[in-house]
């Protein structure tokens, strides 16, 4: 079992790109989320799911989408991407919820010029 | 929301003593606790979680304390190796509709040989 995957691993955009930051798992995890991690404040959850085709916004929402077609994927979209936006970003996984263990993957991380 | 504040952000040990480690948290409705350890370059994993109806919970060195009347929790490492050395994050996830985990800032723990 591969368990989270996340691609790429790095990424340079310049301010105003665009791209899509892809989550994977093969848990069979109805639960997935995406953080972002910058020095100093911990992890702050962007969006998450609760199953395929439910979304809703976490923390810090602004600036991003997500989409859940499949149990299995949940991709995270930067529409135009600002230097605010230069991160570590994390997708997770658990079988339960935010109460239960959060399974994370590798991260990505992005640098917005 | 909920708030989590953990201190302290860096802390050097020896060897064999023992960390401690605390968060606070405001909301008194919180129910869930955990704790995750992230070494450098790699992705958080938790190490261990308690919940609202518990006082205390051990595993091997690792130990997490609540005093729910006080809104804290504490990590405690005994023992401490050099394997220790990385961020450990606390968070606290609120009861209720918003039902997020909201994590601290971090505290870097170095072991020194």
């Amino acid at each position: 079992n591969a368990g989270v995957t996340q691609t790429p691993k790095f990424q340079v955009l310049k301010t105003g790109q665009s791209m899509t930051l892809q989550c994977a798992q093969d848990m069979n995890h109805e639960y997935m989320s995406w953080y972002r991690q910058d020095p100093g404040m911990g992890l702050r959850l962007i969006h998450y799911s609760v199953g395929a085709g439910i979304t809703d916004q976490g923390e810090v929402p602004n600036g991003y989408n997500v989409s859940r077609s499949t149990t299995e994927d949940f991709p995270l979209r930067l529409l135009s991407a600002a230097p605010s936006q230069t991160s570590v970003y994390f997708c997770a996984t658990s079988r339960e919820g935010q109460a239960d263990t959060q399974y994370f993957g590798p991260g990505t991380r992005l640098t917005v010029l | 929301g909920e708030n989590v504040e953990q201190h302290p952000s860096t802390l050097s040990v020896q060897e064999g003593d023992s960390a401690v480690i605390k968060c606070t948290y405001s909301d008194s409705a919180s129910n869930y606790f955990p704790w995750y350890k992230q070494e450098l370059g790699k992705r958080p994993q938790l190490i261990i979680d308690i919940r609202s109806n518990v006082g205390e919970k051990k595993d091997q060195r690792i130990a997490v304390t609540l005093n729910k009347t006080a809104k804290h929790f504490s990590l405690h490492i005994t023992e401490t190796q050099p394997e220790d050395s990385a961020v450990y994050f606390c968070a606290a996830r609120a009861s209720g509709s918003a039902r997020q985990l909201t994590f601290g800032s971090g505290t870097q723990l170095t072991v020194l040989p």
